[in-house]
């Protein structure tokens, strides 16, 4: 079992709805992040959260939009999503974004992801 | 420009036999983690290498750093179905993470 929860597990939208989806952890982790993931690729980062501000928008298009409520909770506001959107979205979190000599790349843990399709 | 490198990118061998996979890179990194994704899941973290020549080993995976921290090496010993997955390097560079597009990995019963 994950350590991060994400829901819902699936989501099927329309070009013109709003939906979100929502990530949990409760390992004291001070840092967030979104990947989206397409078939047969890598994840791609989108956003991170440090401390609860965003840190790093990988200039993602402004139809996502990351919330972050508490240190435990991270939001991905979805709004006017095109076809190509859809994708597994990954969530993750570590101990802090970074390391001891301030290095990013700290080992993540992440969910199962919410698989979106756009219609 | 692909940051780290991975290969094979595919890899289906038969049960019981070993296999290396590579993750590369011209740039120096601090740390590198392996992580294992299976179909519908998301990546699991296998392990975090630190220091330059360090050897980690989770049962039948061994984890190499390379002494000048610009490589990693995944070895495992006599592969089980349960080993097929996409296997990902990942670190962290200047202010990027960054993730190799990953080995994908079928060992045949």
């Amino acid at each position: 079992d994950t350590e991060v929860t994400q829901t819902p597990k699936h989501l099927v939208m329309g070009m013109t709805n709003k939906k979100s989806l929502k990530c949990e952890q409760h390992m004291g982790h001070r840092a967030m992040y979104w990947y989206k993931q397409k078939a047969k690729k890598p994840p791609e980062l989108m956003f991170v959260y440090s401390y609860e501000k965003l840190s790093i928008n990988e200039s993602v298009p402004s139809r996502f939009s990351p919330e972050c409520p508490n240190s435990s909770l991270l939001n991905l506001h979805l709004h006017a999503l095109q076809p190509e959107d859809s994708a597994l979205y990954l969530c993750a979190s570590s101990q802090d974004y970074r390391g001891q000599g301030a290095e990013v790349g700290q080992p993540q843990h992440f969910g199962d992801g919410t698989r979106l399709s756009i219609l | 420009t692909q940051l780290l490198e991975q290969s094979p990118q595919f890899l289906s061998i038969q049960e019981g036999e070993n296999l290396t996979v590579y993750c590369n890179s011209s740039s120096v990194f601090s740390s590198l983690q392996w992580y294992r994704q299976e179909p519908g899941e998301g990546p699991v973290l296998l392990v975090t290498v630190v220091t330059g020549g360090e050897v980690k080993k989770l049962k039948r995976l061994t984890f190499q750093f390379g002494d000048a921290r610009k490589d990693s090496s995944l070895h495992i010993t006599a592969a089980q179905p349960g080993d097929t997955g996409l296997y990902l390097c990942a670190g962290g560079l200047g202010d990027k993470i960054i993730f190799g597009k990953g080995t994908r990995l079928h060992i045949l019963p």
